[in-house]
């Protein structure tokens, strides 16, 4: 079946540096979602990339989806602390398909 | 708009016991699901609506059962609870289009002893 590997597994960051988190397809992907999960609540939608190659950027937050579409990253420029928290991909196989493949996560803290 | 309600939000049982898990939305979204949380494994879909009266299986199907019979509600059914299932369970909803927003609930954190 389809897997969606994420690494790191744990990322400890001083506060202000950045912090970059991957996510490898073994298939290839209709579409690339990224969810934020605070420590005790739940996942929260971030961004959807669709297009092959395609780059969105939210604030300190740069999302990229690769040429093959099996691959995609999230990169936060100068963490804060409110950035804490689990950051998972999600991939979709196909449009139609609803079914979305969660990574496995990157927990992130901070140190200030 | 109260988004995607779960209940309970704590839940201990003991093995062989069967309980519901509550999920309700109120945005007349299609799309509903179920996924289990554990630790380091992130989230595994359960089982998944399309609409109201379509279900199918996700990754993680065995030992629950769900039924869609209203837009807004998507209960699952533990039918003879095992440890196993102790894990962290979130209901999820998304309009009909592939680019719509998916939305979780707040969760339902079960112990099965």
């Amino acid at each position: 079946g389809q897997q969606v590997m994420q690494i790191p597994q744990y990322q400890h960051v001083q506060e202000g540096e950045d912090f970059t988190t991957y996510c490898n397809s073994s298939t290839t992907l209709s579409n690339i979602q990224w969810y934020k999960q605070r420590p005790g609540g739940h996942p929260v939608f971030l961004i959807q990339l669709v297009k092959s190659g395609e780059v969105k950027k939210q604030k300190r937050l740069t999302f990229q989806f690769g040429e093959a579409k099996k691959n995609s990253s999230l990169h936060i420029t100068a963490t804060q602390t409110t950035d804490v928290g689990t950051y998972f991909c999600a991939g979709r196989r196909g449009f139609g398909n609803e079914k979305l493949t969660f990574g496995t996560g990157t927990r992130l803290t901070i140190i200030p | 708009n109260a988004g995607v309600t779960q209940t309970p939000k704590f839940q201990v049982l003991k093995t062989g016991q069967s309980m519901t898990l509550q999920c309700a939305q109120d945005m007349n979204h299609e799309y509903m699901s179920w996924y289990r949380q554990d630790p380091g494994m992130g989230l595994r879909l359960i089982h998944y609506s399309v609409g109201a009266g379509i279900t199918d299986q996700g990754e993680v199907p065995n030992g629950y059962n769900v039924s869609r019979s209203t837009t807004e509600d998507f209960p699952l059914r533990l039918l003879s609870a095992a440890p196993s299932q102790t894990s962290v369970y979130f209901c999820a909803s998304k309009g009909g289009s592939s680019v719509d927003t998916q939305y979780f609930g707040p969760g339902t954190r079960l112990t099965v002893l």
